[in-house]
């Protein structure tokens, strides 16, 4: 069974710092891809930036890298100089490739706020 | 992305009415998902749909009845509900649902169903 953990359900964090969300996970498949995704109160879930298993480099996107490390099973997302418009909840996903087990699995989220 | 819309935004109604939440993407994709999104809960997969065919179920209650015409639309139908199925309901679409980075999920912004 796939597993995703975010153990900080909240962050507060000063503007125009860097921030580091963490995001574990669990799973016996070789192949999945991990996901993050940003939800601000109007509740739609924004895609942000994808990691495939086999990538050999880190996943960027702008302000957002995902920093991958598939020993220790984490895929922590990193949001470079933090913005008010970044407050929002951010949820780490996971989906394997494997035939029959491709559900996207979902962390419980972490609330970013960001502090002018 | 906003190539997924959801109406309506926003529906109350009551435990003896009967009433259809409707998804719509724009993207040319194959794959469409409902979710439920509690308070406190992680979101939960409730159907999927790929190529117009329903391939999951995740043991969702039969007062939930969801429909695909098309690789374009997406209902679910709802009856005689309970004040628990409360919740936000996302739908979603992807390229595939055979894994890696074409399985990228992309949301709408979420019908916020009350059932009083």
């Amino acid at each position: 069974a796939q597993k995703i953990t975010q153990t900080q359900p909240g962050m507060f964090v000063q503007e125009k710092e860097a921030v580091t969300l963490d995001c574990t996970y669990d799973t016996s498949d070789p192949s999945y891809g991990l996901f993050w995704y940003k939800q601000p109160s109007s509740g739609e879930m924004i895609f942000l930036i994808y990691q495939g298993s086999y990538d050999q480099q880190n996943a960027t996107e702008g302000r957002y890298s995902l920093n991958f490390q598939k020993a220790r099973k984490s895929a922590n997302l990193v949001i470079s100089a933090s913005q008010l418009g970044d407050s929002a909840m951010y949820f780490c996903a996971m989906r394997s490739s494997n035939f029959g087990n491709e559900k996207l699995t979902f962390g419980t989220g972490t609330r970013l706020t960001i502090i002018p | 992305e906003t190539g997924v819309t959801q109406t309506p935004r926003h529906l109350v109604m009551g435990m003896t009415n009967k009433k259809s939440l409707k998804c719509e993407q724009h993207l040319g994709h194959n794959a469409m998902y409902w979710y439920k999104q509690s308070a406190k809960k992680p979101l939960e997969l409730m159907f999927v749909y790929n190529f117009k065919e329903q391939t999951e179920n995740n043991s969702v209650p039969s007062r939930f009845s969801p429909e695909c015409p098309n690789s374009s639309h997406l209902f679910l139908h709802l009856h005689t509900l309970q004040p628990e199925d409360s919740a936000l309901y996302l739908c979603a679409s992807s390229q595939d649902f055979a894994g890696g980075k074409t399985d990228t999920q992309y949301f709408g912004p979420g019908t916020r169903l009350t059932v009083l």
